[in-house]
């Protein structure tokens, strides 16, 4: 069965620190990966999707970025964190193809920056 | 920005009830799913209907689609304390990778 991972589970971060946040996806080749972060009370905001290593798109200008190194791996990075950062960071996968699937959630990052 | 527009933002029902909950959206879409998401934890999919499909059941829910009027609405029946959670709607446009979530509706079962 697959299986997403993410951490940390929470951080606290001074601005301007540098930031890295890594999801890992088991049992399933060649996912399509997905950051997300929510503020509070608010829906999900797309940030980065990947359709495969070293694929990158980017839904809004932002302080972030994004990276696939490995097949199942995906991080979300940023070299001087904003107060605006900080929200709830979330991973997910969908089977590899355009459309037509749902996406499986990892457990998410609480990201504070101070 | 977001397509998927949940209504009501709250709902507060005694258990065994039933809840409703609406979503509408503003472009052509390829399907529309519903996702639950427990306080402070990832996302959950509840249920995919694509857009040649007008109904569809799975346990305690019922989701219908009206691609004429852009709306779809999430029915759970005979509610539980444990359906206590903010719910989604997002919309997948055709040929895309990606869904647009809406802001949820945030639902309350009081036992």
């Amino acid at each position: 069965s697959q299986t997403i991972h993410q951490w940390p589970a929470t951080l606290v971060q001074p601005v301007g620190s540098p930031l890295s946040l890594e999801c890992t996806v088991e049992g399933t080749s060649n996912p399509n990966l997905y950051w997300y972060r929510q503020a509070a009370g608010r829906g999900l905001q797309l940030l980065f999707y990947s359709v495969g290593i070293g694929q990158i798109s980017s839904e809004v200008p932002q302080n972030l970025s994004a990276s696939r190194p490995q097949d199942r791996q995906f991080i979300l990075s940023s070299k001087k964190l904003l107060l605006s950062d900080s929200g709830f960071y979330l991973c997910a996968w969908s089977p590899t193809g355009v459309g037509g699937y749902e996406q499986y959630f990892g457990p998410g990052t609480r990201l504070t920056v101070t | 920005s977001q397509q998927g527009e949940e209504d009501p933002q709250a709902l507060s029902i005694q258990e065994g009830e039933n809840a409703t909950m609406n979503c509408s959206y503003k472009t052509s879409i390829n399907n529309l799913q519903w996702y639950r998401q427990n306080s402070g934890r990832g996302l959950v999919h509840l249920i995919l209907i694509r857009s040649n499909e007008r109904e569809k059941h799975s346990g305690r829910l019922r989701v219908t689609l009206d691609t004429s009027k852009k709306s779809s609405s999430l029915l759970i029946t005979a509610s539980r304390a444990a359906d206590t959670a903010s719910y989604f709607c997002a919309t997948e446009g055709a040929g895309s990778y990606q869904l647009t979530f809406g802001k949820g509706t945030k639902l309350s079962v009081i036992p």
